[in-house]
């Protein structure tokens, strides 16, 4: 398994421009999630998925968008980038069954993005 | 609204202690609390899992603790080592929600 993989792992764009993050799972895992990192803050929830079809805010929603077509893949889409989005941004997924229960949390690597 | 917080958000102790990091959260209403360990520039990585009919769980050298009544996590590291060095946060999922909420970490230095 390769776990949880994101791309790409830097990234540098200015003001305006638009991008999507990429974050693919290979465990079959029904709950994902996308976090930023900020130095202090540590780890605020942007968007999470409990399953294909379905998304919902986090903490720190505004500015990003998500999809979640099928169980593999969790993009998150930045509008219009503004400096204050830089920052590094995590991908995680794990299990989730109907009782909202969940297993151990997996995360992956990270994209460092710098607006400028 | 729950709340997850650990204090100290520094730690700095000789090679061979024993040490306790601290997790408190506001609402005792959970399904599990997890905690992980993150290493400069990287990931995290989920070091041990405890489900809210838990007390306890070890693996190795790490033995995390629960007590949902008074709100608190313990993560004890036994016979520190200079490869512990690293940011550990805990993280609960409540039971009223679907987001899993972060404490804001404890940056470990273990000197050799």
């Amino acid at each position: 398994n390769a776990g949880v993989t994101q791309t790409p792992k830097f990234q540098v764009l200015k003001t305006g421009q638009s991008m999507t993050l990429q974050c693919a799972q290979d465990m079959n895992h029904e709950y994902m999630s996308w976090y930023r990192q900020d130095p202090g803050m540590g780890l605020r929830l942007i968007h999470y998925s409990v399953g294909a079809g379905i998304t919902d805010q986090g903490e720190v929603p505004n500015g990003y968008n998500v999809s979640r077509s099928t169980t593999e893949d969790f993009p998150l889409r930045l509008l219009s980038a503004a400096p204050s989005q830089t920052s590094v941004y995590f991908c995680a997924s794990q299990r989730h069954n109907s009782g909202g229960n969940t297993d151990t949390q997996y995360f992956g690597p990270g994209t460092r993005l710098t607006v400028l | 609204k729950q709340e997850v917080t650990q204090i100290p958000a520094a730690l700095s102790v000789p090679e061979g202690e024993n040490l306790v990091l601290n997790c408190s959260f506001t609402d005792s209403a959970i399904y599990n609390l997890q905690w992980f360990r993150q290493d400069p520039g990287k990931g995290l990585t989920s070091l041990l899992l405890i489900q809210s009919s838990q007390r306890e769980q070890t693996s190795g050298r790490l033995n995390a603790s629960l007590d949902k009544s008074s709100g608190r996590s313990t993560l004890y590291i036994a016979a520190s080592q200079p490869g512990d060095s690293a940011t550990y946060l805990c993280a609960v999922k409540p039971s009223s929600a679907s987001k899993i909420i972060f404490g804001s970490g404890t940056r470990l230095s273990i000197r050799p």
